[in-house]
């Protein structure tokens, strides 16, 4: 079983619609989460950044991190078709040592705002 | 627009040869990481250097697969022999990751990634 787990679609909505992403992970040591976006043929950049638990809103996007469930999740509102990539969740420990700044990364879940 | 830069972008070689992929991380970055993306596999980390030294490669096939960074603006990663299932797109990744733990940022910067294809 992976530590991040992630469905990866394709997830189809039309254009206006609230777009749920998540992911589940099983090492209780993650305390920072984070969601990249990745459009066809790019290199991931970062969405949004989360420490602990808690919600996180920028514009459109809202980061929710439930540490007792160990569930993380995005939503998108009003979502655009500049929107369709696949968004990755991504996490890390607070560890000592060699893991600080690596990430565990989610398989990735591909969607497609239509318009 | 400080960026990390990959070189080449798409590479197709034959089974058994030597492929060599570089990356130029951002001016001022401490870190810097080796990834595999593939359809079934996701995003893998491969390998991952701080202030230039290796920290990490157990995510890395030893007995064909290299990374090394010779100063601060090169990372390589070389494949030697090269097999089919190295086809993936390899991207580069830099990031000012602090040493010590806190509430700090450990945001990373990608590469636009080799797309190699081994034949």
């Amino acid at each position: 079983q992976k530590e991040v787990e992630q469905d990866p679609g394709p997830l189809s909505v039309p254009e206006g619609a609230i777009v749920s992403l998540n992911c589940t992970y099983s090492n209780s040591a993650f305390q920072y989460f984070m969601w990249y976006r990745q459009y066809s043929r790019k290199g991931p950049e970062l969405l949004m950044y989360t420490y602990s638990s808690g919600n996180k809103e920028d514009g459109r996007f809202t980061a929710q991190v439930d540490k007792s469930s160990k569930y993380i999740s995005l939503f998108i509102r009003d979502s655009q078709p500049s929107d369709s990539a696949t968004y990755l969740c991504a996490m890390s420990a607070n560890a000592g040592g060699t893991s600080y700044g690596k990430l565990t990364f989610g398989q990735g879940t591909i969607l497609t705002v239509h318009p | 627009d400080a960026r990390v830069t990959q070189t080449p972008r798409h590479k197709v070689t034959e089974m058994g040869q030597e492929v060599t992929m570089r990356c130029q991380p951002i001016l001022g970055h401490n870190t810097v990481f080796w990834y595999r993306q593939t359809m079934m596999q996701g995003l893998e980390l491969l390998a991952y250097f701080r202030n230039r030294a290796p920290l990490d490669d157990s995510g890395m096939p030893k007995d064909r697969f290299s990374a090394e960074m010779p100063d601060a603006t090169l990372a390589t990663l070389k494949i030697q022999p090269s097999e089919p299932r190295d086809s993936a797109v390899y991207f580069c990744a830099s990031g000012r990751i602090p040493v010590s733990a806190g509430g700090h940022s450990y945001e990373q910067y990608f590469g636009p990634g080799t797309r190699l294809t081994v034949t």
